[in-house]
């Protein structure tokens, strides 16, 4: 069965700070993409990051970088200097090249405060 | 990337009535799908929007409820029939987008229905 655990369901931070958000997820497939959404109150969901499996360089978008390790299976979210606005659901998610259906995880509540 | 633009962003529709989400695109894809979120959850898959034949089903989820077309590569709408207050949701339309570097999903602005 392909999953995603996000361990955290809620986190906070103070702002400027930095916060790492955790992911787990299982597949047998070797060919996929791995994802992170932000949801803030306005319910889109925005595309913060993704990551190749195939690739060892971890990907970084600004702010935001991931820690991905694919023997554990495991693809974090590091948020740095952390501002008001990145408050939101972040849910991690990942995609193989077979399927093309996102398997979502249940989400983590980030709560950024001054 | 891609723009998805869905109507309506938001309504509240009376029980046993039945309402049609749009979901358009400003480029051609292959893949469209359209997800449910009920009230603090994650989302759910509804089914994968096929142009030009029938929309491919999750378990859980029947045509008759949830009819969806797809008449071209930049447009597809989702129905919600004979609604009930357990179908209060957000409903979102997302697109795979394959460029050199992979796949990459994205979602539209979402169609938040409340049932009363």
């Amino acid at each position: 069965a392909q999953t995603v655990t996000q361990s955290q369901p809620e986190m906070s931070v103070q702002e400027a700070e930095t916060v790492t958000l955790s992911c787990t997820y299982d597949t047998s497939e070797n060919n996929y993409y791995l994802f992170w959404y932000k949801q803030p109150p306005s319910r889109q969901m925005i595309l913060v990051i993704r990551q190749e499996a195939y690739k060892q360089q971890n990907a970084t978008e600004n702010r935001f970088s991931v820690n991905f390790q694919k023997a554990a299976k495991s693809f974090s979210l590091k948020i740095s200097d952390s501002q008001l606005g990145d408050t939101a659901m972040y849910f991690c998610a990942f995609v193989t090249s077979n399927t093309d259906k996102l398997i979502f995880g249940t989400g983590t509540r980030l709560q950024v405060f001054p | 990337s891609a723009v998805i633009s869905q109507k309506p962003s938001r309504d509240i529709c009376q029980r046993g009535t039945s309402l049609t989400i749009q979901c358009q695109v400003d480029s051609q894809v292959t893949m469209m799908f359209w997800y449910r979120q009920q009230p603090g959850q994650s989302l759910t898959l509804i089914a994968t929007a096929n142009q030009g034949s029938e929309a491919t089903y999750e378990s859980g989820f029947v045509i008759d409820k949830f009819p969806i077309s797809r008449p071209n590569l930049t447009f597809s709408t989702l129905t919600v029939s004979n609604m009930s207050p357990e179908d209060s949701s957000i409903y979102l339309c997302s697109v795979e987008v394959r460029g050199a570097a992979g796949n990459t999903i994205y979602f539209g602005e979402g169609s938040w229905l409340t049932v009363v």
